[in-house]
């Protein structure tokens, strides 16, 4: 039983465009929440995190959006470029060390 | 430092026979982890370690089993390898310690086909 539902499992945008990728989750003893960038052949890579002690964290182009009343948060990717072309794992731990991850969304972006 | 590597890169196996997959980190990482991802499956807990000498069951623990003799290493062994353990495995290191949230560091993977 996946703890973590992502969707979508796939998406295509275009160069300069938003790529959003959604998260649930139903444990509410989650206190943290990694997204993981993979590229083709490569193993997976950190790439922002939050705690749910705040609603959004930004980085660069990539942001989280996250909505603890609702157990959902967001990964967004503005200005989207070819080089984002990967998939995107949504995670979350409870303190332990466990990472829960989602199924994985593939992300690619035509230029 | 070199960080998380695994050995082999890639391996065909007959149904019946077994392996190690070697897994080596240099971050003095406490914290070591065996994953297996599937397509549209996402990434399956295995096996991990919290420290030399210790290991747990993660999600999908049947037909594997681990050991830490070292804070380096941390081999996955594949006893009588069956048609449904073809995945490919990623091995992942983090620092831990209490209250706080670790980077886990994943290896290069393995990529196992059992025919």
């Amino acid at each position: 039983q996946q703890q973590v539902k992502q969707s979508p499992q796939s998406l295509i945008v275009q160069k300069g465009g938003i790529s959003i990728i959604n998260c649930a989750y139903e444990n509410t003893a989650f206190d943290y929440f990694p997204w993981y960038q993979q590229f083709p052949g490569k193993g997976p890579a950190l790439l922002i995190a939050i705690r749910p002690d705040v609603s959004e964290k930004k980085e660069g182009r990539f942001t989280i959006s996250f909505n603890k009343s609702a157990k959902q948060f967001s990964l967004h990717i503005m200005d989207s470029q070819p080089g984002d072309s990967a998939t995107y794992f949504c995670a979350a731990s409870y303190n332990d060390y466990k990472l829960s991850f989602g199924a994985g969304t593939t992300v690619t972006v035509r230029a | 430092n070199a960080g998380v590597t695994q050995t082999p890169k890639f391996r065909i196996l007959k149904i019946g026979q077994s392996m190690t997959l070697q897994c080596t980190q240099d971050m003095n990482h406490n914290y070591m982890y065996w994953y297996r991802q599937d397509p549209g499956m996402g990434l399956k807990l295995i096996y991990y370690s919290v420290g030399a000498g210790i290991t747990d069951k993660g999600e999908v623990p049947n037909g594997y089993n681990v050991s830490r003799s070292t804070t380096e290493d941390f081999p996955l062994r594949l006893e009588l390898a069956a048609p449904s353990q073809t995945s490919v495995y990623f091995c992942a290191s983090t620092l831990g310690g209490s209250g706080r949230y670790n980077e886990q560091f994943f290896g290069p993977g393995t990529r196992l086909t059992v025919l």
